[in-house]
């Protein structure tokens, strides 16, 4: 299985920038594609697709939300934070079987 | 709008039974394939299981393999999750989802607790 190691926190202050890692253990990438996904999931809520292919927005998410990265080494980033974005953060691959997902990062007001 | 609403959740005996239902609405159903998620109290997501947009192919966690069927009625628009023998450590709550290349929508989930 491809693992993925995300940091279980950080901490924030509001407006400025956040940057969260994603780490796999095995290249998802193929045909210039990158099967990595970013999802947030508030406490008591359902995950939300934030990011899909390493760097597309999905629909009706800010702008102040990007992916970017490749093979081996993603980043989420929220610029600028603001209080409604304190949510815990997974990164998911879809490369291959099984479907894997990172611990979370849980994004936190200094 | 894609909606998707669990329902089948509950309290249920260790080596018992129980079969989660996803009404889908809002989009083509038998476009989509469709899978399971879980989640366990205060843990991170886990996939359970996918099935294709016709229900010719499905795939599970090896964890679960042999234990759950993920089945799909595309006439009523409705994904299914029979899950047999249970232990507590299935306890979780389940999210169905729709799927592109990701989990693009997710339902609200409904929580299984497995415990004598």
């Amino acid at each position: 299985d491809i693992v993925l190691t995300q940091s279980p926190a950080l901490a924030v202050s509001l407006e400025q920038r956040a940057t969260i890692s994603c780490k796999t253990s095995q290249n998802v990438d193929n045909y210039g594609i990158s099967y990595m996904h970013w999802y947030q999931q508030k406490p008591g809520q359902q995950p939300k697709l934030l990011i899909y292919e390493g760097s597309n927005l999905a629909s009706g998410i800010p702008a102040r939300f990007s992916g970017s990265g490749s093979g081996t080494d993603f980043t989420l980033t929220i610029d600028p934070v603001e209080a409604d974005d304190i949510a815990t953060y997974y990164c998911q691959q879809s490369k291959d079987y099984p479907p894997t997902f990172g611990g979370g990062t849980k994004l936190e007001l200094k | 709008e894609v909606q998707l609403v669990e329902s089948g959740g509950g309290l249920v005996q260790p080596g018992r039974s129980m079969k989660l239902s996803c009404a889908a609405s809002g989009f083509t159903f038998n476009n989509y394939d469709m899978a399971w998620v879980c989640q366990a109290p205060k843990k991170g997501l886990e996939w359970v299981a996918t099935i294709s947009y016709d229900g010719s192919s499905t795939y599970y966690r090896d964890s679960v393999k042999g234990r759950f069927t993920i089945s799909r009625d595309n006439a009523k628009s409705t994904l299914y999750l029979q899950m047999d023998s249970l232990r507590s450590e299935d306890t979780a709550t389940y999210y169905c989802a729709r799927i592109t290349r990701e989990f693009a929508y997710w339902g609200q989930g409904t929580l299984v607790t497995v415990s004598s």
